[in-house]
């Protein structure tokens, strides 16, 4: 699986979006990018994921540059339960592991 | 609504005591999964079931094993714990078609401290 690199922290003030952004240059034709969170002491949580295009559900929306070196996960409206640590992660749709990597740690501030 | 249940949430064992984590799940997906998570680190992969084919990662211990009786359950038993194995222990499921496996769903984990 590819590589990903996302900054160690960032903060968002609560009602605003906040972009968490993911570089993964060495990205393959065949690799989604997925985003899961991790609140803290609970288990992570699925966010969302895409091939190519950009994607929208519930809970956010993900941004895939053209050539695909990096995408942006936003969450339009934080809040403070979105305080987590979100991971990028590259995969194929083969394979079973998730690499987490280190994550953003996410503060959603009041 | 629960959809991947862990007991108990918060376990003690004593060193060397076996100790049996369990996982259910009610999303009747194909594939679960055991994943060791210890402090300020990110989840690691043990091994996973593949409907009743068991995959071990290549640096799991012999020490943990896990057992599948049935779609809906998965064990993860440690035969001797030691100091090291305090941790959290997170079971996901997902389905599986084939060579591909979806997006993973996961419990709220068991935390498991050695004496």
């Amino acid at each position: 699986d590819a590589k990903t690199t996302q900054p160690t922290s960032m903060d968002c003030a609560e009602g605003r979006a906040a972009n968490l952004p993911c570089n993964h240059s060495t990205i393959s034709g065949n690799e989604y990018v997925y985003w899961y969170r991790q609140i803290h002491s609970q288990g992570p949580q699925y966010i969302i994921h895409g091939l190519k295009n950009n994607e929208t559900n519930e809970m956010a929306s993900l941004i895939i540059t053209e050539d695909r070196k990096s995408s942006t996960l936003i969450l339009p409206h934080a809040t403070l339960r979105d305080t987590a640590v979100y991971y990028c992660i590259v995969r194929e749709y083969s394979g079973y592991a998730l690499n987490f990597g280190k994550g953003t740690s996410l503060l959603v501030t009041p | 609504d629960a959809m991947v249940i862990q007991n108990p949430r918060y376990q003690v064992t004593q060193f060397g005591k076996p100790v049996t984590l369990s996982c259910s799940q009610t999303l009747n997906h194909n594939v679960m999964y055991w994943y060791q998570q210890k402090s300020s680190q990110a989840p690691k992969l043990l091994f996973h079931y593949y409907d009743k084919d068991f995959n071990n990662e290549a640096d799991t211990p012999d020490n943990f094993q896990s057992r599948r009786p049935n779609t809906s359950f998965c064990f993860l038993d440690i035969r001797s714990p030691g100091l090291g194995d305090a941790a959290m222990y997170l079971c996901a499921t997902s389905r599986g078609e084939g060579t591909a496996t979806y997006e993973q769903y996961f419990g709220p984990g068991t935390r498991l401290t050695v004496t």
